[in-house]
Protein backbone atom coordinates (compact mmCIF):
# COMPACT_ATOMS: atom_id res chain seq x y z
CA UNK A 1 0.00 0.00 0.00
CA UNK A 2 1.29 3.85 -0.62
CA UNK A 3 0.92 4.77 3.05
CA UNK A 4 2.67 4.47 6.08
CA UNK A 5 0.45 3.79 9.48
CA UNK A 6 1.08 5.16 12.91
CA UNK A 7 -0.83 5.01 16.29
CA UNK A 8 -2.23 8.08 17.25
CA UNK A 9 -1.17 7.92 20.33
CA UNK A 10 1.45 6.44 23.27
CA UNK A 11 1.87 7.36 26.47
CA UNK A 12 5.49 6.54 28.29
CA UNK A 13 6.23 7.34 32.18
CA UNK A 14 8.93 9.81 32.50
CA UNK A 15 12.61 8.13 31.99
CA UNK A 16 10.95 4.39 30.80
CA UNK A 17 10.99 3.48 27.56
CA UNK A 18 8.88 3.86 24.88
CA UNK A 19 8.66 2.33 20.85
CA UNK A 20 6.70 4.41 18.51
CA UNK A 21 6.12 2.37 14.96
CA UNK A 22 5.50 2.96 11.17
CA UNK A 23 4.15 0.42 9.43
CA UNK A 24 3.97 0.30 5.45
CA UNK A 25 4.89 -1.44 2.18
CA UNK A 26 7.57 1.42 0.99
CA UNK A 27 9.12 0.62 4.14
CA UNK A 28 11.05 -2.63 2.62
CA UNK A 29 12.44 -0.34 -0.37
CA UNK A 30 13.20 2.85 2.14
CA UNK A 31 13.94 3.17 5.40
CA UNK A 32 11.72 5.88 7.35
CA UNK A 33 12.67 9.07 8.34
CA UNK A 34 11.64 10.13 11.97
CA UNK A 35 10.62 13.38 12.74
CA UNK A 36 9.50 15.54 15.97
CA UNK A 37 7.80 18.52 15.70
CA UNK A 38 6.37 19.97 19.00
CA UNK A 39 3.36 22.95 18.98
CA UNK A 40 4.28 25.48 17.08
CA UNK A 41 7.43 24.71 15.76
CA UNK A 42 8.67 22.91 12.60
CA UNK A 43 9.50 19.08 12.53
CA UNK A 44 13.02 18.10 13.05
CA UNK A 45 14.62 14.84 12.03
CA UNK A 46 15.47 12.85 15.28
CA UNK A 47 16.62 9.16 13.47
CA UNK A 48 17.25 8.75 9.65
CA UNK A 49 18.97 5.89 7.58
CA UNK A 50 19.60 2.41 9.52
CA UNK A 51 19.81 4.09 12.94
CA UNK A 52 21.61 7.65 12.58
CA UNK A 53 21.18 10.69 14.34
CA UNK A 54 21.46 14.13 13.47
CA UNK A 55 23.86 16.06 15.44
CA UNK A 56 22.46 17.23 18.49
CA UNK A 57 19.88 14.32 18.78
CA UNK A 58 20.16 12.75 22.27
CA UNK A 59 21.46 9.29 22.16
CA UNK A 60 18.51 7.99 23.64
CA UNK A 61 16.50 8.08 20.25
CA UNK A 62 17.44 5.48 18.40
CA UNK A 63 15.51 3.41 15.34
CA UNK A 64 14.79 -0.17 13.76
CA UNK A 65 13.19 -2.00 10.72
CA UNK A 66 12.02 -5.13 9.94
CA UNK A 67 10.33 -5.89 7.32
CA UNK A 68 7.97 -3.43 6.39
CA UNK A 69 7.80 -1.99 10.21
CA UNK A 70 10.22 0.74 11.53
CA UNK A 71 10.65 1.48 15.28
CA UNK A 72 11.45 4.69 17.02
CA UNK A 73 12.94 4.08 20.05
CA UNK A 74 13.01 6.53 23.48
CA UNK A 75 15.19 4.62 26.22
CA UNK A 76 14.70 6.83 29.26
CA UNK A 77 12.09 9.29 27.96
CA UNK A 78 12.46 12.69 29.23
CA UNK A 79 9.38 15.82 29.63
CA UNK A 80 11.46 17.46 26.61
CA UNK A 81 10.27 14.45 24.82
CA UNK A 82 6.77 15.33 24.77
CA UNK A 83 5.53 15.72 20.85
CA UNK A 84 4.14 14.96 17.71
CA UNK A 85 6.17 12.40 15.50
CA UNK A 86 6.33 11.58 11.92
CA UNK A 87 7.91 8.71 10.01
CA UNK A 88 8.08 9.36 6.47
CA UNK A 89 9.40 8.11 3.15
CA UNK A 90 9.46 7.78 -0.09
CA UNK A 91 6.87 5.68 -2.20
CA UNK A 92 7.70 2.37 -4.06
CA UNK A 93 8.18 4.32 -7.24
CA UNK A 94 10.91 6.52 -5.39
CA UNK A 95 9.75 9.62 -6.95
CA UNK A 96 6.55 10.58 -4.33
CA UNK A 97 7.45 11.05 -0.64
CA UNK A 98 4.96 10.34 2.10
CA UNK A 99 4.08 10.32 6.00
CA UNK A 100 2.62 8.70 8.53
CA UNK A 101 -0.56 10.12 10.42
CA UNK A 102 1.27 11.08 13.05
CA UNK A 103 2.30 9.95 17.30
CA UNK A 104 1.16 12.23 19.54
CA UNK A 105 3.42 11.36 22.28
CA UNK A 106 2.71 12.06 25.95
CA UNK A 107 5.27 11.94 29.04
CA UNK A 108 3.88 11.18 32.14
CA UNK B 1 23.70 27.27 8.71
CA UNK B 2 20.93 26.37 6.87
CA UNK B 3 18.23 28.48 6.83
CA UNK B 4 15.22 28.09 4.67
CA UNK B 5 12.30 31.25 4.84
CA UNK B 6 8.63 30.98 3.19
CA UNK B 7 6.62 34.07 2.09
CA UNK B 8 3.82 34.54 0.64
CA UNK B 9 0.92 32.93 2.56
CA UNK B 10 -2.75 35.01 3.16
CA UNK B 11 -6.03 33.94 3.00
CA UNK B 12 -7.59 33.95 -0.38
CA UNK B 13 -10.94 33.38 -1.74
CA UNK B 14 -11.63 29.42 -3.44
CA UNK B 15 -10.58 29.07 -6.88
CA UNK B 16 -8.06 32.24 -6.69
CA UNK B 17 -5.01 31.70 -7.15
CA UNK B 18 -1.28 32.34 -4.70
CA UNK B 19 2.61 31.93 -4.55
CA UNK B 20 4.70 31.17 -2.06
CA UNK B 21 8.41 31.69 -2.01
CA UNK B 22 10.71 30.31 0.14
CA UNK B 23 14.53 32.21 0.64
CA UNK B 24 17.22 29.74 1.09
CA UNK B 25 20.38 30.66 2.49
CA UNK B 26 23.75 28.86 4.36
CA UNK B 27 24.18 25.49 1.50
CA UNK B 28 25.12 25.06 -1.99
CA UNK B 29 21.53 26.30 -3.32
CA UNK B 30 21.96 24.47 -6.81
CA UNK B 31 23.44 20.79 -5.25
CA UNK B 32 19.82 20.14 -3.60
CA UNK B 33 16.40 18.93 -4.36
CA UNK B 34 13.46 20.71 -2.33
CA UNK B 35 10.54 20.35 -1.42
CA UNK B 36 7.03 21.58 -0.27
CA UNK B 37 5.15 20.03 2.40
CA UNK B 38 2.09 20.98 4.20
CA UNK B 39 0.02 20.84 7.63
CA UNK B 40 -3.70 21.26 8.47
CA UNK B 41 -4.20 23.03 11.24
CA UNK B 42 -4.27 20.29 13.84
CA UNK B 43 -3.66 17.39 11.41
CA UNK B 44 -0.47 15.75 10.06
CA UNK B 45 2.42 16.65 7.57
CA UNK B 46 1.19 15.99 3.80
CA UNK B 47 4.25 16.14 1.10
CA UNK B 48 3.37 18.12 -1.81
CA UNK B 49 5.71 18.29 -3.98
CA UNK B 50 9.60 18.16 -4.78
CA UNK B 51 11.94 19.68 -7.35
CA UNK B 52 14.96 18.16 -8.69
CA UNK B 53 18.42 20.13 -8.01
CA UNK B 54 18.47 21.63 -11.43
CA UNK B 55 14.43 22.24 -12.11
CA UNK B 56 14.35 19.55 -14.57
CA UNK B 57 11.99 17.02 -12.57
CA UNK B 58 9.20 17.82 -10.94
CA UNK B 59 6.70 15.03 -8.85
CA UNK B 60 3.28 16.31 -7.04
CA UNK B 61 1.41 15.00 -4.27
CA UNK B 62 -2.27 13.40 -5.92
CA UNK B 63 -3.80 16.19 -4.10
CA UNK B 64 -2.46 19.29 -5.73
CA UNK B 65 -1.70 17.78 -9.34
CA UNK B 66 -2.48 19.61 -12.12
CA UNK B 67 -3.20 22.57 -9.87
CA UNK B 68 0.34 23.77 -7.90
CA UNK B 69 3.88 24.18 -9.64
CA UNK B 70 6.83 24.20 -8.14
CA UNK B 71 9.62 25.91 -9.44
CA UNK B 72 12.72 27.52 -8.54
CA UNK B 73 15.33 30.56 -9.09
CA UNK B 74 19.01 28.71 -8.78
CA UNK B 75 20.72 32.10 -9.42
CA UNK B 76 18.62 33.73 -6.51
CA UNK B 77 18.64 30.70 -4.14
CA UNK B 78 14.68 30.99 -4.21
CA UNK B 79 11.67 28.02 -3.90
CA UNK B 80 8.21 28.93 -5.34
CA UNK B 81 4.98 27.16 -5.44
CA UNK B 82 2.48 28.42 -7.37
CA UNK B 83 -1.45 27.81 -6.04
CA UNK B 84 -4.10 27.60 -7.89
CA UNK B 85 -7.56 27.14 -8.00
CA UNK B 86 -7.44 26.82 -4.43
CA UNK B 87 -9.91 24.92 -2.03
CA UNK B 88 -11.10 25.45 1.44
CA UNK B 89 -9.06 21.75 2.11
CA UNK B 90 -5.95 23.46 0.55
CA UNK B 91 -5.28 25.65 4.03
CA UNK B 92 -2.82 24.85 5.77
CA UNK B 93 0.67 25.79 7.24
CA UNK B 94 3.17 25.23 3.82
CA UNK B 95 7.04 24.51 4.52
CA UNK B 96 9.71 24.49 2.29
CA UNK B 97 12.00 21.90 2.96
CA UNK B 98 15.60 20.56 1.77
CA UNK B 99 16.51 17.16 0.32
CA UNK B 100 19.72 16.06 1.17
CA UNK B 101 21.35 12.84 -0.40
CA UNK B 102 23.60 10.79 1.68
CA UNK B 103 25.87 7.64 1.54
CA UNK B 104 25.41 8.17 -2.07
CA UNK B 105 22.50 6.90 -2.22
CA UNK B 106 19.94 7.22 0.41
CA UNK B 107 18.13 10.70 0.67
CA UNK B 108 16.23 12.81 3.30
CA UNK B 109 14.39 15.72 4.11
CA UNK B 110 16.28 17.40 6.20
CA UNK B 111 15.97 21.46 6.98
CA UNK B 112 12.71 23.04 7.42
CA UNK B 113 11.42 26.32 7.55
CA UNK B 114 9.29 27.58 10.05
CA UNK B 115 6.56 27.92 7.66
CA UNK B 116 3.79 30.03 6.11
CA UNK B 117 -0.04 30.01 6.37
CA UNK B 118 -1.98 29.79 3.74
CA UNK B 119 -6.09 30.37 4.64
CA UNK B 120 -8.46 29.40 1.90
CA UNK B 121 -11.93 31.49 2.69
CA UNK B 122 -15.15 33.18 1.06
Amino acid sequence: SSELTQDPAVSVALRQTVRITCQGDSLTYYYAIWYQQKPGQAPIVVIYGKNNRPFGIPDRFSGYTSGNTASLTITGAQAEDEADYYCASRDSSGNHWMFGGGTKLTVL
Amino acid sequence: QVQLVESGGGVVRPGRSLRLSCAASGFTFESHGLHWVRQAPGKGLEWVAVIWYDGSIQYYGDSVKGRFTISRDNFKNMLYLQLNSLRAEDTAVYYCARDHLYDNSWRLIDYWGQGTLVTVSS
